[in-house]
């Protein structure tokens, strides 16, 4: 699988916005891009995913580069409870579906 | 609650002991993932099954072994127990694995300490 470049840490106070940021150069044409977040003691959990297009669910936004080769997740409004480590992984269509976990972002949320 | 449940929750045993650990997928998953998570490591996928058959291989041990039954539980068993196994065990199920398009939903995990 393609790899991809996370910041190790961000910081954001309660109520912002948050943008997350994910470099994945070499991504390929038939590569998805998944987030992940892990909070703390517990399983990691999915939040969004999208191949071209920017994708908006209930929990965040994907913002896709138009060349691919960078996205970016979009919290709305951070809360307390959106601390987390957010995981940025890239999939190819057709291969088995393990996802390969890099070291994600750290988020902080300030109150 | 992501319908995938693992128990135990918390497992403490002795160096060279076996232990097995269970998933149940969220129902109607056929693939079945697990992955071990320790403080140096992060994330690391071990083995897929889908629909009872290894599907993919990561890093697993030879000490360890898996496997998925005809009701698609799985069972992950850590034999020759050594101090760096301590770790979390995470099972995940996805519906199927041909699109990348699919989610895949970890459990809680299992926290293994061995002393």
């Amino acid at each position: 699988d393609a790899k991809t470049t996370q910041p190790n840490s961000m910081e954001s106070n309660e109520e912002e916005p948050v943008h997350l940021p994910c470099n994945h150069s070499t991504i390929s044409g038939t590569d998805y891009i998944h987030w992940y977040r892990q909070l703390p003691s517990q399983g990691p959990e999915y939040v969004i995913h999208g191949l071209t297009s920017n994708v908006n669910n209930r929990m965040a936004s994907l913002a896709i580069a138009e060349d691919r080769k960078s996205s970016t997740l979009i919290l709305h409004r951070a809360t307390l409870r959106d601390a987390a480590v957010y995981y940025c992984i890239l999939t190819r269509s057709g291969s088995a579906r393990q996802l390969t976990f890099g070291s994600g972002t750290q988020l902080t949320v300030l109150p | 609650d992501s319908g995938v449940t693992q128990t135990p929750k918390h497992l403490i045993t002795a160096t060279g002991q076996r232990v097995t650990l269970r998933c149940s997928p969220r129902s109607g998953d056929l693939s079945v993932y697990w992955y071990q998570q320790s403080l140096d490591q992060g994330l690391q996928f071990l083995i897929q099954y889908y629909n009872g058959e290894e599907r993919a291989k990561g890093n697993i041990l030879e000490r360890f072994s898996a496997q998925q039954f005809p009701d698609l539980h799985s069972e992950l068993n850590l034999s020759s127990l050594e101090l760096g196994d301590s770790a979390l065990y995470f099972c995940a199920s996805s519906p199927q694995t041909a699109s990348s398009g699919n989610t895949i939903y970890f459990g809680e995990g299992s926290w293994l300490t061995v002393v």
